[in-house]
């Protein structure tokens, strides 16, 4: 199975500062038929299902606010929140779709400081 | 709208079963890639199985965990997902969602898309 490990487990930001999420799997996600990585960004908020917010590692998914970002390729991927709104607080989930069984990272709670 | 609505949760006994069921509105159900993902109290995402659509064979996928004693079925005339639960154990407790495969050029990818508000399964005596 392919481990994704998420770090840090919580962290706390500002308001209108910088959160980076960071996830990384024990294999490559990168896939040789179309050179895109398996990776996908979650966010959960409290009491809620959760949303699709990146794919392909970097991709938006529709809707989805400009200050997200997604970044990194193979093993090693990072998720940006670049200036934290008070709606982001929420519990972020990276899941790779490389090979079965899919799996997730054990996400990440992000608060406000 | 595109709509998920899990039901069937509730409490069983340890040893038990229990079934739950998804109904699927505001797109073409037959033609989805459909799995189960649940959450237990507090913790993280565990993907439980997918099952692919009828004209690509319905086949099905389990996790570890769970093979041998969850199935995974479909009623396409429904617009219904099922998740068969025998021999529940209390480490399966948790909050049952079930999620679709999202459509990325014209290619289903496992990319859950759309996820119903779960329900809640709680194995204890």
């Amino acid at each position: 199975d392919i481990v994704m490990t998420q770090s840090p487990d919580s962290l706390a930001v500002s308001l209108g500062e910088r959160a980076t999420i960071n996830c990384k799997s024990s294999q490559s996600v990168l896939h040789s038929s179309d050179n895109k990585n398996r990776l996908v960004w979650y966010q959960q908020k409290p009491g809620q299902p959760p949303k699709l917010l990146i794919y392909w590692a970097s991709t938006r998914e529709s809707g989805v606010p400009d200050r997200f970002s997604g970044s990194g390729s193979g093993t090693d991927f990072t998720l940006t929140i670049s200036s934290l709104q008070a709606e982001d607080v929420a519990v972020y989930y990276c899941q790779q779709h490389y090979t079965f069984p899919l799996t997730f990272g054990g996400g990440t709670k992000v608060e406000i400081k | 709208e595109v709509q998920l609505v899990e039901s069937g949760g509730g409490l069983v006994n340890p040893g038990g079963s229990l079934r739950l069921s998804c109904e699927a509105s505001g797109f073409t159900y037959s033609n989805a890639w459909m799995n189960w993902v649940r959450q237990a109290p507090g913790k993280g995402l565990e993907w439980v199985g997918r099952i692919k659509s009828e004209t690509n064979g319905g086949t099905v996928e389990y996790a570890e965990s769970v093979k041998g004693r969850f199935t995974i079925s479909r009623d396409d005339s429904k617009n219904t997902l099922f998740l068969q639960m025998n021999s529940l154990r209390a480490e399966d407790t948790a909050v049952y969602y079930c999620a679709r495969h999202g459509v990325f050029g014209n290619t289903l990818y496992g990319i859950f898309d759309c996820w119903g508000q779960g329900t809640l399964v709680t194995v204890s005596s």
